[in-house]
């Protein structure tokens, strides 16, 4: 079965650059979509099609690729973007949706 | 607005059967296309199936496929899943979530708890 792989955590202090990686073999054909998850919250989109910010998300966030990796950069991270973040992609099939196994983001 | 409401999750014995559903409002329900994602206590998210706008395709995690089926109805902006022969491990917080374009979930709903346990 097809895998995204994440770091389990990352710390940053306020207003540094936060980079969180998604690995997987598919993404070079495939495009990397990232959600924000608060604690006991739905998640929420903010990054799609591997580069593209959806309305109301700030422009702090940022996406990129490069062959099996996706990036997710916050440029001047604040508190209140602690959370975690998945990546999300789908398999060379195109039928089998997958999250990478998140990334935990504390701001401290 | 936009909103998505799950119900029908519950307690239930392994091996045993639950239906989820999920009403839609505040859009065109028919001209999009809807997935089921789910989460473990304490654990990340986990897609599980997805049904196109028109119910032509729908595709499964290989966790459930056999057991679980996603379906809807246009007439009522409904998507159900529906879960059979479950086990332990679909114990999860499961969120049915809008596909605004392939693969973009622009709206989630609040989640429901299923709880499998003897």
């Amino acid at each position: 079965s097809y895998e995204l792989t994440q770091p389990p955590s990352v710390l940053v202090s306020p207003g540094q650059t936060a980079r969180i990686t998604c690995s997987g073999d598919a993404l070079p054909k495939k495009y990397a979509y990232w959600y924000q998850q608060k604690s006991g919250q739905a998640p929420v989109l903010v990054i799609y099609e591997d580069t593209k910010r959806p309305s109301g998300i700030p422009e702090r966030f940022s996406g990129s690729g490069s062959g099996t990796m996706a990036t997710l950069t916050i440029t001047g991270a604040q508190v209140e973007d602690e959370a975690d973040y998945y990546c999300y992609s789908i398999d060379n099939s195109g039928t089998l949706g997958v999250f990478g196994g998140g990334t935990k983001l504390t701001v401290l | 607005q936009v909103q998505l409401v799950e119900s029908g999750g519950g307690l239930v014995q392994p091996g045993t059967s639950l239906r989820l559903s999920c009403v839609a409002s505040g859009f065109t329900f028919a001209t999009y296309a809807f997935h089921w994602v789910r989460q473990a206590p304490g654990k990340g998210l986990e897609w599980v199936a997805v049904a196109s706008d028109d119910e032509s395709k729908q595709y499964y995690a290989d966790a459930v496929r056999g057991r679980f089926r996603i379906s809807r109805d246009n007439s009522k902006n409904t998507v159900y899943l529906e879960m059979n022969s479950l086990r332990h491990e679909d114990t999860a917080v499961y969120f049915c979530a809008r596909d605004l374009a392939p693969d973009i979930f622009d709206h989630w709903g609040q989640g429901i708890q299923v709880t499998v346990s003897s």
